[in-house]
This record gives structure tokens, sequence and C-alpha cells, in this order.
């Protein structure tokens, strides 16, 4: 039981560049997110899928899109890589039920430069 | 709207001192309320919950108690051990809502 799996671990990208986080979990869990976590500023949530077929803003979307390709899998896409998304990302997933208990990715290392 | 407030970092201890470190939130309702710890390198792991007012939530240790009147939810440790070394986050999901969102983190290091 792998449990959250996210590729790759380490990224570097120039600015404009595109490329897709991968995410995947074998609980068969409903619910996926998208974070970023910064400096200071904990983590904040990109976007969600509530469960397979639905996806959702979070609080900072901009420049992102995502594909819950499955139910197993959720990937972020950054279009056109600004300096600004410098960061660690992280997947996480839930049951889907209220309150939520997530279970996180190892995360993903990306520099834009 | 939602938001939680840690206390500053990072904060630095010797083996065998108690730990406290506080977290107050803003919030509608009856949110629940979490600590995850992050180690050197890793994902987050959730620590603990409580899912309503005067829970206590406990594990390695750790314990934490929801308060609605102070809307606090304060980690403590009798004991801490160098393992304990990590960054620590307080997080509350909104009521319905299946989000989480987070504290700024708090780094800990334990000396031997």
């Amino acid at each position: 039981n792998a449990g959250v799996t996210q590729t790759p671990k380490f990224q570097v990208l120039k600015t404009g560049q595109s490329m897709t986080l991968q995410c995947a979990q074998d609980m068969n869990h409903n619910s996926m997110y998208w974070y970023r976590q910064d400096p200071g500023m904990g983590l904040r949530l990109i976007y969600y899928s509530a469960s397979e077929g639905t996806t959702d803003k979070g609080e900072v979307p901009n420049g992102y899109n995502v594909s819950r390709l499955n139910k197993r899998e959720f990937s972020l896409r950054l279009e056109s890589a600004a300096p600004s998304q410098t960061s660690v990302y992280f997947c996480a997933s839930s049951e889907g039920r209220t309150p939520t208990t997530q279970y996180f990715g190892p995360g993903t290392r990306l520099t834009v430069l | 709207g939602n938001s939680v407030t840690q206390m500053e970092g990072p904060v630095t201890l010797s083996e065998e001192a108690f730990l406290t470190i506080n977290c107050t939130y803003t919030a509608t309702g009856y949110p629940s309320l979490f600590w995850y710890v992050q180690y050197p390198g890793e994902g987050l792991q959730l620590l603990l919950k409580a899912t309503k007012a005067d829970d206590k939530g406990s594990n390695k240790g750790f314990e934490a108690t929801y308060r609605k009147e102070t809307t606090s939810f304060h980690l403590e440790k009798g004991s801490v051990q160098v393992s304990d070394s990590a960054v620590y986050f307080c997080a509350l999901s909104p009521q319905g809502a299946q989000k989480l969102v987070f504290g700024q983190g708090t780094r800990l290091t334990i000396n031997p």
C-alpha cells in the first residue's frame, strides 16, 4: 500500500516552459487535492476534486490547470511557468467525508528560473 | 473568513523539555481542528484531530484540546525527544467542508 505518490520529486524549469505534476493514490479515496507550500505561508489549496469527474478552484488557482484522470489519478499542469510558481507542491487525498482527514504525498520541489 | 494563526517559530528546546505550540483560529460554525507534522524531506502526516468542542486529540504523547470559548487548539507534549524535531502545522476544516485551511507552520528543533 503506497498511499499517495507524486512524480517527479524535483524539477527545474525555465520561464515559459510547461509541465505536468502527477499524483496517484491507492486508498480508493474519492477526493484529491493540490497544495503549494511556500516559506512562512503554510500550505495553500490550488485545486481540488471532490469526486471523479469534478474539479474546483481553491485559494490560489491562477496559472494552473488540473485533470482528474480517474479515481486514482489527479494531475496538475503549469502551462507557462513563472518564477512565482517556484514552490513545493503536495498532493493529498481523502475519503470525501466530513470532517476530512487528508493523506499527503512526499511532494515535488519545483524551481522556475 | 476562515483562518489559522500559529505561534511564530522557530522553537528550540532541550530533550525532555515541555512543549507548547499555540494555535488559534477564526471560523464560522463548528470546524474540525487538526495538527499535522512534517519531518524533513517528507510530506505532512496527521498527528491528531478533534471534531467538536472540548474534545481532546492525542497521539505519540502529543495532546491538544478543542477550546471553542478561546478559539484555540494548542499542541502540548510533556517530554520531547530529538525525534520530534519537525515542522508542525495547525489546520481547520470548516463545518461541512472537505477543505483544510493551514497555519503557517512552526519549526521545532530538539537538542540532545
